[in-house]
């Protein structure tokens, strides 16, 4: 089935620094990735949506500077936290929508935990 | 307003023993997708079970269960037998628009964290 690869599985960085979260789709083109962020028992929260080519829809309160998301081709999309800081410490997750026995279904990355100290 | 709403933060259940978990949700919608995951504490999505607005008999998958009220806009999910790696976090989201030729963004539920005793 389909399988979308997410780098790093978790990641610790320093305040103030970037950091990079890439979703590769294994066996099929992704044209979209949903961009989900998770905290600790609570619920998923849809940041963003990437259309490869063109630019990422972002969701009320998201803040595009800092969330940087590229989805230059078919199956790479990335999510940059740029200026990290610890209340952007949470759970990132990738999903991409995949054909399943004639449905859209959805293709979930196995997530990053990023940890800023 | 909230979409999804999982009224139940936390649930246990006795090995071997049925359990639901409550979904509810809000749509104006005709045609949208009901969805059921499980995620461990790897934090992996892992999908469960699929409901359609339009299908008329209760989605089942091995163990795993759908119990749809369309007129109460309610989407239960029913795990018979529980096993000890059933313990988790479930999740019921919905993606509002058909699927069959479009997919839309999914909205998910608060949660409910399923704790299973031996």
């Amino acid at each position: 089935g389909a399988v979308v690869s997410q780098h790093p599985s978790w990641v610790i960085c320093k305040s103030g620094t970037s950091v990079k979260i890439e979703c590769r789709s294994l066996d099929f083109q992704a044209t979209t990735m949903f961009w989900y962020r998770q905290f600790p028992k609570q619920s998923l929260m849809l940041m963003a949506t990437s259309n490869e080519g063109s630019k990422a829809t972002y969701e009320q309160g998201v803040e595009k500077d800092k969330f940087l998301i590229n989805h230059a081709s078919l199956t790479l999309s990335t999510l940059t936290v740029t200026s990290a800081h610890p209340e952007d410490s949470s759970f990132y997750i990738c999903s991409a929508p995949t054909r399943q026995g004639g449905l859209w279904g959805y293709t979930f990355g196995s997530g990053t935990r990023l940890t800023v100290v | 307003a909230q979409k999804i709403t999982q009224t139940q933060p936390g649930m246990f259940v006795q090995e071997k023993e049925a359990v639901t978990l409550d979904c509810t949700y809000d749509t104006s919608d005709q045609s949208y997708g009901l969805f059921w995951y499980k995620q461990p504490s790897s934090g992996e999505m892992i999908f469960l079970i699929y409901q359609g607005s339009y299908d008329e008999q209760n989605a089942t998958e091995g163990r795993y269960s759908l119990n749809f009220q369309k007129a109460r806009k309610s989407a239960n999910l029913v795990i018979s037998a529980s096993q000890l790696g059933d313990s988790a976090m479930y999740f019921c989201a919905m993606r509002e628009g058909g699927g069959g030729t479009s997919y839309g963004k999914l909205t998910f539920g608060q949660g409910t964290i399923l704790t299973v005793h031996p």
